[in-house]
């Protein structure tokens, strides 16, 4: 049983192009996450979603967009895809009283060409 | 200067070596201190995490950390190659909606 999904696992794009990447949990956390891993393995926040509502917005593009329906998934949308946006994009997911565990899906590794 | 400061290695070790990892911060904000361990192309996995100052011990691995240096470590004792991975510290203050802030991960070989 997956816990924390993500689908792509791969995507290869253009620069300018518009993509999406979605993410599920089925642990039954509140808490979801987007973060960005860079070529030298940092990760960085980007987004956090508590009961679908926006808790953490850090200093990201307005080209990324963060979609939460329900609790159990967060989407991450973006626009105009720039080479520099090439990581990979890890979701995670936790208990809002637990942040400090947080559950990682398997990563979308994005290249931008 | 970042938050977290981690040496990025790679440390490479022979199988039964005792390994110790350290990252140092610089907000004393922080109260929670993690460690995840990271296999190539998988996501990080929490392995243990400590409130404020002290050590907590579990099988192989022992987190410590020292608030008055501002300082922490993860040593794995009697190393496997299943050890080799990339570990990252992590740290967030206390309150909810706390924000990890990740250090930039060490990459260990555990050589058989």
């Amino acid at each position: 049983d997956t816990a924390v999904s993500q689908t792509p696992k791969y995507l290869v794009t253009q620069m300018g192009n518009d993509k999406s990447i979605k993410c599920e949990q089925n642990l039954g956390h509140d808490t979801m996450y987007w973060y960005k891993q860079d070529s030298k393995k940092f990760l960085k926040i980007m987004f956090s979603y508590n009961n679908k509502e926006l808790i953490i917005n850090e200093t990201v593009p307005n080209r990324f967009s963060p979609k939460s329906p329900d609790k159990a998934h967060l989407n991450l949308h973006i626009n105009s895809l720039e080479l520099g946006d090439s990581a990979v994009y890890f979701c995670a997911s936790s208990h809002l009283g637990s942040s400090y565990e947080q559950y990682f899906g398997p990563g979308t590794r994005l290249t931008v060409t | 200067q970042k938050e977290v400061e981690q040496d990025p290695g790679p440390l490479s070790v022979p199988e039964g070596a005792i390994v110790s990892l350290n990252c140092t911060y610089s907000n004393s904000a922080f109260q929670y201190f993690m460690w995840y361990r990271q296999y190539s192309r998988k996501g990080p996995e929490l392995l243990m995490y400590t409130y404020s100052s002290g050590n907590k011990e579990d099988g192989r691995f022992t987190a410590q950390v020292d608030k008055s240096s501002k300082y922490i470590s993860l040593f794995i004792r009697d190393s496997q190659p299943s050890d080799s991975a990339t570990y990252l510290c992590a740290m967030s203050p206390s309150g909810s909606a706390r924000q990890l802030t990740f250090g930039s991960g060490t990459q260990l070989t555990v050589l058989p």
